[in-house]
């Protein structure tokens, strides 16, 4: 299995918008849900939401409606938007298939700092 | 504060046995879905070691085992090495919130 390989802009500053990628490689994309994980520095997992390759989404609901993840099926690929983020939201983020074998994206670190 | 509770760290010498706890409620755990572990070596990102409650992926050595009773489940680790420090973290999902929910991660250190 290969890893998925996600890429967006690692340095924001507070209010601006956090944006990343993740493409899916190797495997079907299809009949799956596609989540968005994230980890603030030495602390645990939060996750953050999914969605499938038809555009249905369940996120996070602890999280405040911030976030919004969108799916490109015919690039294999999805998305994860947050308006107006904070230093709150400085973490690593990984694209993922949880409860799976399939191994997680490679992380990408987001700091938030003015 | 993480949905399912972990202690924070645990430790045990080479060849020891060592367990990580996962406690959660009658709204995940209890409620009969499935828990899964997660090992997160340093720099790197976490990796499946369990699913569905005590099922090793292929590569991962027997020494590893899950188990689940009533709102906990547990790892197990048994003879100890050092390869194995790292970060368990456990996952399940939660009906109340209808949400995919993790422990708060558990640090292993081999003394």
């Amino acid at each position: 299995q290969v890893q998925p390989q996600q890429w967006g802009a690692g340095l924001l500053k507070p209010s601006e918008t956090l944006s990343l990628t993740c493409a899916v490689y190797g495997e079907s994309f299809i009949g799956y849900y596609w989540s968005w994980i994230r980890q603030p520095p030495g602390k645990g997992l939060e996750w953050i939401g999914e969605i499938n390759h038809s555009g249905s989404t369940n996120y996070n609901p602890t999280l405040k409606s911030r976030f919004t993840i969108s799916v490109d099926t015919s690039k294999k690929q999805f998305s994860l938007k947050a308006n107006s983020v904070t230093a709150a939201d400085t973490a690593v983020y990984y694209c993922a298939r949880v409860g799976s074998t399939s191994p997680w994206g490679q992380g990408t670190l987001v700091t938030v700092s003015s | 504060q993480s949905v399912l509770t972990q202690p924070p760290s645990v430790s045990g010498a080479p060849g020891q046995r060592v367990t990580i706890s996962c406690t959660g409620s009658s709204s995940n755990i209890g409620a009969g879905y499935t828990v899964h572990w997660y090992q997160q070596l340093p720099g790197t990102a976490p990796k499946l070691l369990m699913y569905g409650n005590s099922n090793r992926p292929s590569g991962v050595p027997d020494r590893f085992s899950g188990s689940k009773s009533g709102t906990s489940a547990s790892l197990a680790i048994t003879g100890l090495q050092a390869e194995d420090e790292a970060d368990y973290h456990c996952q399940s999902y939660d009906s109340s919130l209808s949400a995919v929910v993790f422990g708060g991660g558990t640090k292993l250190t081999v003394l």
